[in-house]
């Protein structure tokens, strides 16, 4: 089955920390997304990427950073964790294979304290 | 960022009823997905609906893509417990590069 990974299921952080969320898909797939989802707010594009070493910010890539120097990985870089933060971070992936629909990985529920 | 407009933010449903969702847009889409989120987990998708008046199921769920393209549906027949979930619709505009845009999803719950 293919796959979306996410190295960690919970962190727990303490603030002005730098953290690093990674992401790995076994498809191929030049695309790949961060989000991050929050109560009401639904869904949040922070950072993308369509291809290796390149990135484009979403709706809100203030106090995120990214890197893609693999196709098949992509990491979330929070220079100096925050508070408002804490959220439920999920990344996906998307080809040609899949109709460009994404296939998310499970989330990395991230708390800084 | 443009969202998709879900609502209401939360449905509650009696086991065994059926349950329809709508998703709007002001914007003509090239593609419209379901998805659905079981809690602590990724979204998983449901159906993709590639073409204009398109009607496709998946077992007990059916969608159909708007023939304005502006618009989609989801519903469930014969709810039961594990249908519980925060339902999201997406779509894909026209240039946008395979970027989605989200609905902000409605949580289902589903009473036994």
């Amino acid at each position: 089955d293919v796959k979306v990974t996410q190295s960690s299921r919970y962190l727990v952080k303490r603030t002005g920390e730098k953290v690093f969320l990674e992401c790995v898909q076994d498809m191929d797939h030049e695309n790949m997304f961060w989000y991050r989802q929050d109560p009401g707010l639904g869904l949040r594009l922070i950072y993308f990427s369509y291809d290796v070493k390149m990135k484009e910010k979403g709706d809100i890539p203030e106090g995120y950073s990214v890197s893609r120097e693999k196709k098949e990985r992509f990491s979330l870089i929070l220079e100096s964790a925050s508070t408002n933060q804490t959220s439920m971070y999920l990344c996906a992936s998307s080809g040609w294979d899949r109709g460009y629909g994404y296939t998310f990985g499970s989330g990395t529920r991230l708390t800084v304290v | 960022g443009q969202q998709l407009n879900q609502s209401p933010q939360s449905m509650f449903i009696q086991e065994g009823e059926d349950v329809s969702m709508n998703c709007t847009s002001s914007s003509i889409f090239n593609t419209w997905l379901w998805y659905k989120q079981d809690p602590g987990e990724g979204p998983v998708l449901l159906i993709a609906l590639y073409k204009a008046g398109e009607l496709t199921s998946n077992g007990r769920l059916t969608a159909q893509f708007g023939i304005t393209r502006k618009d989609s549906f989801l519903n469930i027949s014969a709810s039961i417990p594990s249908d519980v979930g925060i339902y999201f619709c997406a779509g894909i505009l026209t240039g946008a590069n395979s970027k989605l845009t989200f609905g902000k999803g409605i949580t289902l719950s589903v009473r036994p």
